[in-house]
């Protein structure tokens, strides 16, 4: 199945780095969700987008709609421990049933 | 706090079983999705319901696979026979409606399928 591209696929930081992704397509998406999954568990929302250009914070986490909806960016600030895990991007199809394409994944490994 | 529940957590079975999985949505969510799962991978959408309508299933393999939201709630997945490729996290999510706005999905913790 179609899944968006993220970059980049792996990272490994050392704490209070700050840290950045960001995920692309070739179709317009009128909404992006960021998300964080943990081995064996299911993606947990972070950060919703609604508006090209958008942006949007929650705690250390920012998050950008692209100006030409085609690519959304994650950045953490101040990285810690328990930020490790995998990173998904959504991007939600403008018409039909309106589903949501997931990207291929940011896996984050943060050194104490 | 609402969440999604799914059960079981882990399940193993042998190749051609029939097996399923059960998902209560977030209370109030007209619009549930079952998602597959293959380890390193991002979620791929099987099914999508409206209420008790399915909008979206062109990805379910519809030869082994079955979905079902009888009274609009609470749905169940059904494998059957079970493939040795079938071996992969499900997942269930849940959002408002579907379309623009009010539509941010909420995953529950999986299944966790193992086919021998």
């Amino acid at each position: 199945g179609q899944q968006l591209n993220q970059s980049p696929q792996s990272m490994f930081i050392q704490e209070g780095e700050d840290v950045s992704m960001n995920c692309t397509s070739s179709s317009i998406f009128n909404t992006w969700l960021w998300y964080k999954q943990d081995p064996g568990e299911g993606p947990v929302l972070l950060i919703a987008l609604y508006k090209a250009g958008e942006l949007t914070s929650n705690g250390r986490l920012t998050a950008q709609f692209g100006i030409t909806r085609k690519d959304s960016f994650l950045n953490i600030s101040a990285s810690i421990p328990s930020d490790v895990g995998i990173y998904f991007c959504a991007g939600q199809e403008i018409s039909g049933t309106y589903k949501y394409i997931f990207g291929t994944g940011t896996r984050l490994k943060v050194l104490a | 706090e609402a969440e999604v529940a799914q059960s079981p957590r882990y399940k193993i079975t042998e190749k051609s079983q029939a097996v399923a999985f059960w998902c209560d949505p977030i209370s109030g969510h007209a619009t549930l999705y079952w998602y597959r799962q293959i380890l390193g991978q991002g979620p791929e959408l099987l099914v999508q319901f409206q209420d008790e309508s399915v909008v979206d299933d062109s990805q379910l393999p519809k030869d082994r696979f079955s979905a079902e939201r009888l009274k609009g709630v609470d749905s169940t997945l059904k494998i059957q026979p079970a493939e040795l490729g079938d071996s992969a996290m499900y997942l269930c999510a849940s959002s408002l409606e579907t379309g623009e706005g009010n539509n941010e999905q909420f995953f529950g913790p999986g299944t966790r399928l193992t086919v021998l």
